[in-house]
């Protein structure tokens, strides 16, 4: 089942911070991030594995409640490189281990503008 | 290769018939993933391929769609008989055997179907 994102779209002045959220009705392995800009392919940011642990890449960070089968992606300080389609990817865990593959979101259309 | 490389880029046919994409994952990738995007759409998983296992076919929307690979290389993703609805970019992906360095995604196969 596809994990939700909130929220659908975000508009920001540059400088500004946000925070995207991506919850899943099942119990989850890893969280992914991707970002995706038009025209191209999704470009990994950073993986979350259960465990709850938070992780940077740039301004750009990402925490993962395991217990709550959620992830939030945390950009601060936005740049106007940051503009694009984010995407979370969760894999599920089975019998303590995990399905293997990513089942993604519908994506946050973030826009950043000067 | 130095990235996931996908031919053709842009494949426009005529419904009813048989289209065929190729994916070069990057050598040493174990495994490969294929994934349609429809315009505006978030990333539908297709199938999962993981080195000499059977692959995890459970994202063929219908028996149109088959894929193959041979060992740890090239993977094709065949469609017979197109419809209108099969239009959308496909993308492949390969990772790692855990994936905890990401997926590397391809740039994608534009199909048109008219």
């Amino acid at each position: 089942q596809q994990p939700v994102q909130s929220p659908q779209a975000v508009i920001l002045r540059e400088g500004e911070d946000a925070v995207i959220n991506c919850s899943s009705s099942k119990a989850l392995y890893s969280v992914h991030w991707y970002r995706q800009k038009h025209g191209e392919a999704p470009v990994f940011l950073m993986i979350l594995l259960k465990g709850g642990e938070q992780k940077g890449h740039e301004k750009i960070s990402a925490s993962f409640n395991e217990k709550k089968q959620q992830s939030s992606l945390y950009l601060t300080a936005s740049q106007l490189s940051y503009s694009g389609t984010y995407f979370c990817g969760t894999e599920e865990s089975i019998s303590g281990g995990s399905n293997y593959k990513l089942t993604f979101g519908k994506g946050t259309l973030l826009t950043v503008n000067p | 290769g130095a990235g996931v490389s996908q031919s053709p880029s842009n494949k426009v046919t005529e419904k009813g018939k048989d289209v065929e994409l190729r994916c070069d994952p990057i050598s040493g990738h174990t495994a490969l993933y294929w994934y349609r995007q429809r315009l505006g759409q978030g990333l539908e998983f297709l199938i999962y391929f993981q080195g000499n296992s059977a692959p995890d076919k459970s994202g063929l929307p219908s028996d149109r769609f088959s894929a193959e690979r041979t060992g740890e290389s090239v993977s094709t993703l065949t469609i017979q008989r197109t419809q209108q609805e099969d239009s959308a970019v496909y993308l492949c992906a390969s990772s790692t055997d855990r994936s905890h360095y990401g997926y590397t995604f391809g740039s994608g196969t534009r199909l048109t179907v008219v």
